[in-house]
């Protein structure tokens, strides 16, 4: 079965250094999301990606935050000076019109 | 700001027995789909329900939509050790559906 497939599993990065995390959706689909999980919380939205735009993003995805699809399989997320409280789960979903939402299993992103 | 409340929090029982857990909020949303989630892994897709009142079967586990479509429940009968997981509820809303999660319900079935 097709799945959503982000590298690498665990990032770990000095606080201030740029991190760019890796998603590739599956292959039919069109829409793509990050969300992310702080340890112990929910999982909370980002952004949404459509028709090579973003079509939504949340509060928490501020100017530090850029995402792109730079070529026809991958979606990557980047963070451009991490801090301390971007440590989470990065998990990327994408889905073939909007719903359901394919996860995969996440990047985890340690912030030193 | 649209909330998802997952009830129980945390449910212990064993093998055999019969249980539902419940995801509430006081939004209506477009769809709710149930995920499970293993730890270190990305949520798993187990169901989507649109229509108010829906009712979908998924081998043991039943899933209801209200008719109102702000709350859904998720019934396991005969549970069983592999059943055990964190089962998490997400409603979907907007133009672009993004998810609103809620916390989960952590099952553990013992044998």
């Amino acid at each position: 079965e097709p799945e959503v497939t982000q590298t690498p599993s665990h990032q770990v990065t000095q606080m201030g250094q740029e991190v760019i995390l890796r998603c590739v959706p599956i292959s039919n689909h069109l829409y793509f999301y990050w969300y992310r999980q702080i340890l112990g919380q929910k999982v909370e939205f980002l952004v949404s990606f459509y028709n090579n735009e973003i079509s939504e993003k949340s509060e928490i995805f501020d100017d530090q935050f850029s995402v792109e699809r730079p070529d026809g399989s991958n979606f990557t997320l980047k963070i451009r000076s991490t801090k301390l409280e971007d440590s989470a789960m990065y998990f990327c979903a994408s889905s073939e019109n909007r719903q359901p939402q394919h996860f995969g299993d996440g990047t985890r992103l340690s912030i030193l | 700001t649209q909330l998802l409340e997952q009830s129980p929090q945390f449910l212990s029982i064993q093998e055999g027995e019969n249980l539902t857990v419940y995801c509430n909020s006081s939004s209506v949303f477009s769809s709710l789909q149930w995920y499970r989630q293993e730890p270190g892994e990305g949520p798993v897709l187990l169901v989507t329900v649109v229509t108010g009142g829906e009712v979908k079967k998924l081998k043991r586990l039943t899933f209801q939509f209200g008719d109102a479509r702000k709350d859904s429940s998720l019934h396991i009968t005969a549970a069983q050790p592999g059943d055990t997981g964190l089962y998490l509820c997400a409603g979907g809303g907007g133009s672009n559906y993004k998810l609103t999660f809620g916390k989960g319900t952590l099952l553990t079935v013992n044998p």
